[in-house]
């Protein structure tokens, strides 16, 4: 069966910018969840979606959203963007909360 | 609040030597424990969780709750288990995992 399957797989953008991340998760997987991954903090969960509802948020600042529709497909949403922004983005979803898929990831650079 | 700790960030052993990537962790409750995979140029996968006490590609993990740990261990390392590991952690009813920084294991032939 197709993993989850992220879009696009690189982006560049320029400071002040928005951009939006998206994410499909595995046939019947109804969490999404989404990180992000740098050389200096590693991985960092942002938040959670389950069943369109926000579970859970990480520590990251009001410019990153999300949301999920209702085929559980995800996207991200970072507003008025920052050099420190850079970063890979990952996607996972899950049908049970013990095992987590990830995507390849989307690699956005801030210029 | 979680805390997962990968002291080594980078370890190198031979070929046919056993190897042992520490994990420890940080957290009152019942934790799940993960070991996730990322092997050049793919994406992170799952190697183990310690629920299902499975032995993945010859690795094993055991959870010491004692000492808060959970190392990853295999007995003779192949040059193809060169990647990046990390150990993760989820907290009872949490929807997250928290990540340590991840071991660089390089295998020498």
């Amino acid at each position: 069966k197709a993993g989850v399957t992220q879009t696009p797989r690189y982006l560049i953008k320029t400071r002040g910018q928005q951009v939006t991340l998206s994410c499909s998760p595995i046939s019947g997987h109804r969490s999404v969840s989404w990180y992000q991954q740098t050389p200096g903090q590693g991985l960092q969960f942002l938040f959670e979606y389950f069943s369109e509802t926000q579970r859970n948020k990480g520590n990251f600042p009001g410019r990153f959203s999300g949301r999920q529709f209702s085929n559980s497909r995800s996207e991200m949403n970072v507003s008025t963007l920052e050099l420190g922004d850079s970063a890979l983005y990952l996607c996972a979803s899950s049908a049970d909360s013990y095992g987590y898929t990830f995507g390849s990831g989307t690699r956005l650079t801030v210029v | 609040a979680q805390r997962v700790t990968q002291p080594e960030k980078l370890l190198s052993v031979f070929k046919g030597a056993p190897v042992e990537l520490k994990c420890n962790y940080s957290y009152s409750g019942s934790p799940e424990l993960f070991w996730y995979v990322q092997y050049s140029r793919q994406r992170l996968q799952l190697l183990l969780r310690h629920i299902s006490r499975e032995s993945i590609k010859g690795f094993t993990a055991d959870l010491n709750k004692g000492e808060t740990s959970f190392h990853l261990k295999k007995p003779f390392a192949q040059e193809e288990d060169s990647a990046m590991y990390y150990c993760a952690l989820r907290a009872q009813g949490a929807q997250k995992l928290v990540f340590g920084q991840g071991t660089r294991l390089t295998i020498n032939p």
